[in-house]
């Protein structure tokens, strides 16, 4: 069975500071990771899609990385700000689940000022 | 351009009323996705459509639930004799082509079964 796991679930940390968020699955036959926002109350924002084919994408102050053999992938989130704050999701597709996407239960940050 | 909308922003109804959820993906994205969050629960993926071909409903939980596409516009989630633990934030995604593409995700219905 596909699984996805996120550590830590929670995480807290001052304003400025550098942070990683830790994702794992169980399968490395995967089309494609990808790293989604939620705020209370709504729905997923997309942040960043990895194809199993690379290892890295970047968008502004977020850097992604995939490794498919340790079945691990990493959210970099650089000079955190307090709207920073929301919980953060890894979903992979993987190979053999057919079209579904399976999520982690996430890792709910906080960023004070 | 508009994202993807989901309608009742939220919806309470009673243990074996049937509920009818509407999604609207963003135009020209040909699959769409249904997924439910329960509380403290991670997404669970409940059936895909993409273009013409026959929906993929291996998440489907039981022969309660069912959903429709028209094309590929409009989406409809029927939930028939609700039950308490149907309670769920059920959000619908479209994407514009299959499995390699960005999910973009509407806001959610909240669903509470009393």
């Amino acid at each position: 069975k596909q699984e996805v796991t996120q550590i830590p679930a929670a995480l807290s940390v001052p304003e400025g500071e550098n942070l990683v968020l830790n994702c794992s699955f169980t399968d490395s036959a995967i089309y494609n990771l990808q790293w989604f926002r939620q705020d209370p109350g709504k729905g997923l924002t997309s942040l960043l899609l990895i194809q199993s084919s690379q290892r890295e994408q970047t968008s502004g102050r977020l850097n992604a990385s995939l490794d498919k053999s340790s079945g691990r992938s990493t959210l970099y989130i650089a000079a955190s700000q307090p709207g920073d704050s929301a919980t953060y999701l890894c979903a992979v597709s993987f190979s053999q689940a057919g079209t579904a996407l399976i999520f982690g239960k996430g890792t709910t940050l906080s960023v004070s000022s | 351009g508009a994202g993807v909308s989901q309608s009742p922003s939220n919806k309470v109804t009673e243990k074996g009323k049937d509920v009818e959820l509407r999604c609207d993906p963003i135009s020209g994205h040909t699959a769409l996705y249904w997924y439910r969050q329960r509380l403290g629960q991670g997404l669970e993926f409940l059936i895909y459509f993409q273009g013409n071909s026959a929906p993929d409903k291996s998440g489907l939980p039981s022969d309660r639930f069912s959903a429709e596409r028209t094309g590929e516009s409009v989406s409809t989630l029927t939930i028939q004799r609700t039950q308490q633990e149907d309670s769920a934030v059920y959000l619908c995604a479209s994407s514009l082509g299959p499995l390699t593409d960005t999910q973009y995700f509407g806001p959610g219905t909240r669903l509470t079964v009393l």
